[in-house]
């Protein structure tokens, strides 16, 4: 069966720190790939989505950067964090486009200080 | 107009009580419904996907209305471990990365 990590679970950063959270997936091959962000009472906002090696899609410009250096792998970086970066992160993959369901990994709870 | 709109609730019901989330949706080329449920401070886990013609899966029923482009979940028989928050998820349309995810419904089913 497939399983999704994410690591680390919560991160407590200063403003203008660097910013990298790993996500991987188990048990599949080419799944495309998400990054969410969840801030406090709010949906899920994509950042980015990858449906190949190196192939990175972003939906909103901010000063986030994602990278897919391998087929099951996720990574999500920051040079300087910003207050705003704070929330919650979920790592998402999917075994191909709509109409197929995502599934979630447990999420890196994100508090810049 | 949000994308996909969701009454944030909270919807208190006491247990074995039944209760129905709607969720309107603004893009009339979606075409891949979803409900997932988050319980707080977790990931969204998939409940059920929406098909044309509803379906149920236990105590949960789903249906899509797509003249009026909105989605409903019907839980009977409400149980404490009911209590969560419920998002609605639309797709952009067949072959899309994109899903749209509303901010969800909270729901607390009371003793």
């Amino acid at each position: 069966s497939q399983t999704i990590h994410q690591w680390p679970a919560t991160l407590v950063q200063p403003v203008g720190s660097p910013l990298s959270l790993e996500c991987t997936v188990e048990g599949t091959s080419n799944p495309n790939l998400y990054w969410y962000r969840q801030a406090a009472g709010r949906g899920l906002q994509l950042l980015f989505y990858s449906v190949g090696i190196g192939q990175i899609s972003s939906e909103v410009p901010q000063n986030l950067s994602a990278s897919r250096p391998q087929d099951r792998q996720f990574i999500l970086s920051s040079k300087k964090l910003l207050l705003s970066d704070s929330g919650f992160y979920l790592c998402a993959w999917s075994p191909g486009l709509a109409p197929l369901t995502q599934y979630f990994g447990p999420g890196t709870r994100l508090l810049v200080l | 107009r949000k994308e996909v709109e969701q009454d944030p609730g909270p919807f208190n019901v006491p247990e074995g009580a039944t209760v129905a989330f709607n969720c309107t949706y603004s893009n009339s080329a979606s075409q891949s419904f979803f409900w997932y449920r988050q319980d707080c401070r977790k990931e969204p886990k998939l409940l059920m996907s929406v098909y044309s013609s509803g379906n149920e899966d236990g105590r949960f029923t789903a249906q899509l209305n797509r003249a009026s482009q909105y989605i409903s979940l019907l839980i009977r028989d409400s149980k404490l471990s009911d209590s969560a928050t419920y998002l609605c998820v639309v797709s952009g349309g067949s072959g899309t990365y994109k899903y749209i995810f509303g901010t969800g419904t909270r729901l607390k089913v009371l003793a």
